[in-house]
């Protein structure tokens, strides 16, 4: 089974602060992906990757970054965390583009609380 | 741009009974592909079920069956024998067919209560 893992399920950041989401997955999918997940608004694509180095912004890319320095690893940075992007944050994959029916393979979630 | 609704928030249905969770989607693509994943409590999103938009039969999968309306843009998931493990968010979901259809649309979700 293709596994996506995110490092962390829960964590709790200030404002301010510098925040790090990790993803890694072990299936060598060539596409990486970053949703933001709220109530009400179901989930929305903050980046993504098609390869190492190589990234897209998604619908919501304000206030985050992105880095792909190995195709296994996609990480999602918050570079001053604030309030409002208190959320459930998940990693996804997908080996080659979102062609034909190919199905997304998602991480179990991460849910920051920015304080 | 392609949007999709999800009208119930959350739904309701005895064990062993049939539901069916409502997903209406705007577009002006033929070609493109419908997709039902569920979230169960503190775990992972999964496939449930997929449609290829030029398919004109309904997919199934197992208790999970769709209703593809495509002149309606209609798409709604039937669960039959529902069980208490099908407890979960259910998230309907497009995506383009064509160039540049890397990403897909979620709608907001429907919460699946299932009453033993």
């Amino acid at each position: 089974d293709v596994k996506v893992t995110q490092s962390s399920r829960y964590l709790v950041k200030r404002t301010g602060e510098k925040v790090f989401l990790e993803c890694v997955q072990d299936m060598d999918h060539e596409n990486m992906f970053w949703y933001r997940q709220d109530p009400g608004l179901g989930l929305r694509l903050i980046y993504f990757s098609y390869d190492v180095k190589m990234k897209e912004k998604g619908d919501i890319p304000e206030g985050y970054s992105v880095s792909r320095e190995k195709k296994e690893r996609f990480s999602l940075i918050l570079e001053s965390a604030s309030t409002n992007q208190t959320s459930m944050y998940l990693c996804a994959s997908i080996r080659g583009g979102l062609a034909g029916a190919n199905v997304l393979t998602f991480g179990a979630g991460s849910r920051l609380t920015v304080l | 741009a392609q949007t999709v609704t999800q009208s119930q928030p959350e739904m309701s249905v005895q064990e062993a009974e049939t539901v069916t969770l409502s997903c209406t989607y705007d577009t002006s693509e033929s070609d493109y592909y419908l997709f039902w994943y569920k979230q169960p409590p503190s775990r992972q999103m999964i496939l449930v079920i997929r449609q290829e938009a030029y398919k004109q039969q309904n997919a199934t999968e197992n208790r999970f069956s769709v209703n593809f309306q495509k002149a309606a843009k209609s798409f709604s998931l039937k669960i039959s024998d529902s069980q208490l493990g099908d407890a979960a968010m259910y998230f309907c979901a497009y995506r383009s067919a064509s160039h540049g259809g890397n990403k897909l649309v979620f709608g907001a979700g429907t919460i699946l209560r299932v009453k033993s």
